[in-house]
């Protein structure tokens, strides 16, 4: 059964600084990644989506890389600012494409002002 | 483009009563429908999968007599909560997809049982 872990629980940085959040899952076999964004009683977001040939995507200032080999995905957040303070999801799609997603925990991100 | 929406997007009912939650592709057709409960400070898990015109398939340790999914038709599926308990208040969110491609979101409903 697939798990997917994001690494930290909960991160806090001054704004203006660049930050990555770590997400790992235990089986390769995934057809696609995908990273949200969820703010406090509300539904999601889509970030960046990685197909699983694909290396990396990027968007604005986000940047999403895969190493589908070793399970792991990361998300870069350059120049942080106090409106992406929420919490962000990583989730993988099983290959073949046709299941729902899985889901990691969560890094709930607050950026000081 | 690739809008889903879901309605109620808050209820509140009393224990042993059903609600129903709908969820609906405004701008495409959804082969596939996804439903998903988060419960406070946990991720989505998900709980049913449901194709257009066929029964849903159901996760494990998810009872498909109290968790009634219905999608008939490519921009409607259903999801009846019944005989609801405090223990089901929860946060359910339905995504919807056109196939092996990106699933597309719903803003949620926020289900509280008394």
């Amino acid at each position: 059964k697939q798990e997917v872990t994001q690494i930290p629980a909960a991160l806090s940085v001054p704004e203006g600084e660049n930050l990555v959040l770590n997400c790992s899952f235990t089986d390769s076999a995934i057809y696609n990644l995908q990273w949200f964004r969820q703010d406090p009683g509300k539904g999601l977001t889509s970030l960046l989506l990685i197909q699983s040939s694909q290396r990396e995507q990027t968007s604005g200032r986000l940047n999403a890389s895969l190493d589908k080999s070793s399970g792991r995905s990361t998300l870069y957040i350059a120049a942080s600012q106090p409106g992406d303070s929420a919490t962000y999801l990583c989730a993988v799609r099983a290959w073949g494409g046709a299941d729902g997603l899985t889901f990691g925990k969560g890094t709930h991100l607050i950026i000081q002002p | 483009g690739a809008v889903v929406s879901q309605h109620p997007s808050w209820v509140i009912c009393k224990s042993g009563t059903s609600v129903k939650i709908e969820c609906r592709s405004l701008d495409f057709q959804a082969t596939t429908m996804f439903w998903y409960r988060q419960f406070p400070k946990q991720s989505l898990m998900l709980m049913a999968t449901s194709n257009e015109g066929s029964k849903a398939t159901y996760e494990q340790g998810v009872e498909k007599d109290k968790f009634l999914i219905n999608h008939a038709s490519l921009t409607l599926s259903t999801l009846t909560v019944t005989s609801a308990h405090p223990e089901d208040s929860s946060f359910y969110i339905c995504s919807a997809g056109t196939g092996k491609y990106e699933q597309y979101f719903g803003p949620g409903t926020r289900l509280t049982v008394t």
